[in-house]
């Protein structure tokens, strides 16, 4: 079975500061991971993915997440934190050999940016 | 290109009634889902549609039905509502889950 932790549920930075969201993840096979992005009352965006290519993955508005096997997990950054970028986190995990068996999705992180 | 889009986008009904939330997609994604979205909770699996004709039970499916129209749509229908299902519902599809999912916008439903 997939399961995927986020470790932290809220999370406060400064704007112009690093951002890390923590992702743990569990699963049987090979798995498909993603982050997605949630702003206040809109509905879900893939803010990246990763699927077996290239560990250190890039997304959309300068984020990036590295999946680690042996660590088993899949966290996301910036460099640089903007106002913009506050909003709700959700990490999510595929096993890729289960065809189209749904995806399994974290609680959920909220990422507080301060002026 | 209008991806995933559900109706209405608000809704307000009293304990008891029934209401059917509707979604379609045009991006002739085999697969549909629908999740509920509360306050620490993330997002819970109500029902999904692996394929045109085919229905599964996800987390939470108690107190609501589906039904996969066709390929494009996948309603549901709540028969006797109750404030706990008091919810913001996300509608989404996928062709292949290694490519994630494309959601809707929601429908915040209120039931009092």
């Amino acid at each position: 079975a997939q399961s995927v932790t986020q470790l932290d549920s809220h999370v406060s930075v400064s704007e112009g500061t690093p951002v890390l969201l923590r992702c743990n993840y569990s699963s049987s096979y090979s798995p498909s991971l993603f982050w997605y992005v949630q702003h206040p009352n809109k509905g879900l965006q893939l803010l990246l993915k990763y699927t077996s290519a290239a560990t250190l993955v890039k997304g959309i508005n300068g984020f990036e997440a590295e999946f680690k096997k042996s660590e088993t997990s899949f966290h996301l950054t910036k460099p640089s934190a903007h106002m913009s970028d506050a909003a709700e986190y959700f990490c999510v995990v595929s096993d890729r050999v289960s065809g189209n068996t749904p995806l399994v999705f974290g609680k959920g992180t909220r990422l507080s940016v301060i002026a | 290109n209008a991806g995933v889009t559900q109706t209405p986008k608000f809704q307000v009904l009293k304990t008891g009634q029934s209401m059917t939330l509707q979604c379609a997609q045009d991006m002739n994604h085999n697969s549909m889902y629908w999740y509920r979205q509360d306050p620490g909770m993330g997002l819970r699996l109500i029902y999904y549609s692996a394929s045109e004709g085919t229905t599964d039970k996800g987390e939470v499916p108690n107190g609501y039905n589906v039904s996969r129209l066709n390929k494009r749509e996948f309603s549901l229908r709540l028969e006797s509502a109750a404030p706990s299902q008091t919810s913001v519902y996300f509608c989404a599809s996928s062709y292949l889950n290694s490519n994630g999912y494309t959601f809707g916008s929601g429908t915040r439903l209120t039931v009092v």
